[in-house]
């Protein structure tokens, strides 16, 4: 049961330009949403978040979007770099579950 | 480092061994949670553990699979009689009480032979 969906596996997109990297979910429940970046042979890595009493959160050159009539979610990443290459995964909780669903991933590379 | 540390980083083990994982939750974490990454696929939550207590152990596999987290040492996730299937990236992630993000370690590769 895939509660959490990243229905793109991958992405291309210049370096300068916008990466928007997509999330579905189905569980009306989730109340809390993260997503992580993983290089190959590392552990995920915490890049941002957003509560569902919000509709967007902003950190540096990553924002989230969320529209919880749409169970989706989005990052969108200004301006893409190389070192943005990677593989991102958003998840999503509840607050009294302590149990985090993740997406299968999207791969990102970013070209010169 | 205050970071989640795991251990072994890479394991071979031939079929049929036992195979240990372990992890050192964040400084300030009792939250352990233990996700599988198998080749081509996202993480799978596998469970879900307090300090001496299993909270969620709905992802782990019915047999061959335990996992504890004592009130001393580090969480170990154990798999009895392993398979070429339980090849795999383990990865370990910690959160403080009541947190709402889940820290990860580096992960563990287990490979069976």
């Amino acid at each position: 049961d895939q509660q959490v969906k990243q229905n793109s596996p991958s992405l291309s997109v210049q370096e300068g330009r916008i990466s928007i990297l997509n999330c579905d979910y189905t569980n009306s429940m989730f109340d809390y949403f993260l997503w992580y970046k993983k290089y190959p042979a590392e552990g995920p890595t915490f890049l941002i978040s957003i509560s569902s009493i919000k509709d967007k959160n902003e950190d540096g050159r990553f924002t989230v979007f969320l529209n919880k009539s749409a169970k989706h979610l989005s990052l969108h990443i200004v301006p893409s770099q190389p070192g943005d290459s990677a593989v991102y995964f958003c998840a999503a909780t509840t607050d009294s579950w302590g149990k985090f669903q993740f997406g299968a991933g999207t791969q990102v590379v970013v070209t010169p | 480092n205050a970071g989640v540390m795991q251990n072994p980083r890479h394991l071979v083990r031939r079929r049929g061994q036992e195979a240990r994982l372990r992890c050192s939750p964040m400084k300030g974490h009792s939250h352990v949670y233990w996700y599988r990454q198998l080749p081509e696929e996202g993480l799978k939550f596998m469970v879900y553990l307090q300090k001496e207590n299993i909270i969620d152990e709905s992802g782990m596999p019915k047999e061959r699979f335990s996992a504890e987290f004592p009130k001393e040492g580090p969480s170990i996730l154990r798999i009895q009689q392993v398979v070429r299937g339980d090849s795999a990236a383990y990865f370990c992630a910690s959160s403080p009480p009541a947190g709402n993000t889940i820290y990860f370690g580096e992960g563990s590769w287990l490979t069976v032979v």
